[in-house]
């Protein structure tokens, strides 16, 4: 069964705006992990939040955790049209296999 | 460096027939898993190996086997294709089964059953 949720499951932004996306889970976990999928592609890995961080950032990405709510959101500043994808949070407990969302489609126009 | 290697990227097969996808790896890693992708329900995993020898189930199983002889090779056979199993098959692998380790996919398999 899906362990994380993403929301808003389709987004569409203009370039040069914020994107935010979030995941909610249902169990405790070790830590947090979100991808990107272009269309017709494999998922690429963009970054991993571990259960004792609060926010980590990585370029144009910015991923905050709460623990307490068990959520997280995945914030992409001044959005460019190479930005367009699906996004996957991903989670798992010590010594289980990763469990991925259904995901948000994100479309940003030029 | 390949990477993760999916063949074939896309396949037609009859109800009834068998088949096996192929993964391929070169970087090393230990952790395999294979997912498959379908509308509206993400990824969900089929089967996953810690290490040359040792497979084990995941969330949707049935009608998929798989070994890990090598620790560079993991397919995944469909036993006799249903047009329940027309979907894109992704592989992916990672350094160890430790939880803090990013997941490196292939491009996939996009199979379809008549």
């Amino acid at each position: 069964s899906q362990q994380g949720e993403e929301d808003p499951q389709a987004l569409s932004i203009q370039e040069g705006e914020n994107a935010t996306m979030n995941c909610s889970y249902k169990t405790s976990i070790n830590n947090l992990q979100w991808y990107r999928q272009n269309s017709g592609r494999g998922l690429v890995h963009l970054i991993l939040i571990r259960s004792n961080e609060r926010e980590k950032h990585s370029g144009r990405l910015r991923v905050t955790l709460d623990t307490s709510k068990k959520s997280s959101s995945l914030l992409i500043t001044a959005s460019r049209a190479a930005d367009t994808a699906s996004y996957f949070c991903a989670t798992n407990q010590a010594g289980t296999a990763l469990i991925f969302g259904k995901g948000t489609t994100l479309s940003v126009s030029s | 460096n390949a990477g993760v290697t999916q063949t074939p990227k896309f396949q037609v097969l009859k109800t009834g027939q068998s088949m096996t996808l192929q993964c391929a790896q070169d970087m090393n890693h230990e952790y395999m898993s294979w997912y498959r992708q379908d509308p509206g329900m993400g990824l969900r995993l089929i089967h996953y190996s810690v290490g040359a020898g040792i497979t084990d189930q995941g969330e949707v199983p049935n009608g998929y086997n798989v070994s890990r002889s090598t620790t560079e090779d993991f397919p995944l056979r469909l036993l006799s294709a249903a047009p329940s199993q027309t979907s894109v098959y992704f592989c992916a692998s990672s350094p160890s089964h430790y939880s803090n380790q990013p997941q490196h996919f292939g491009d996939g398999t996009r199979l379809s059953i008549l």
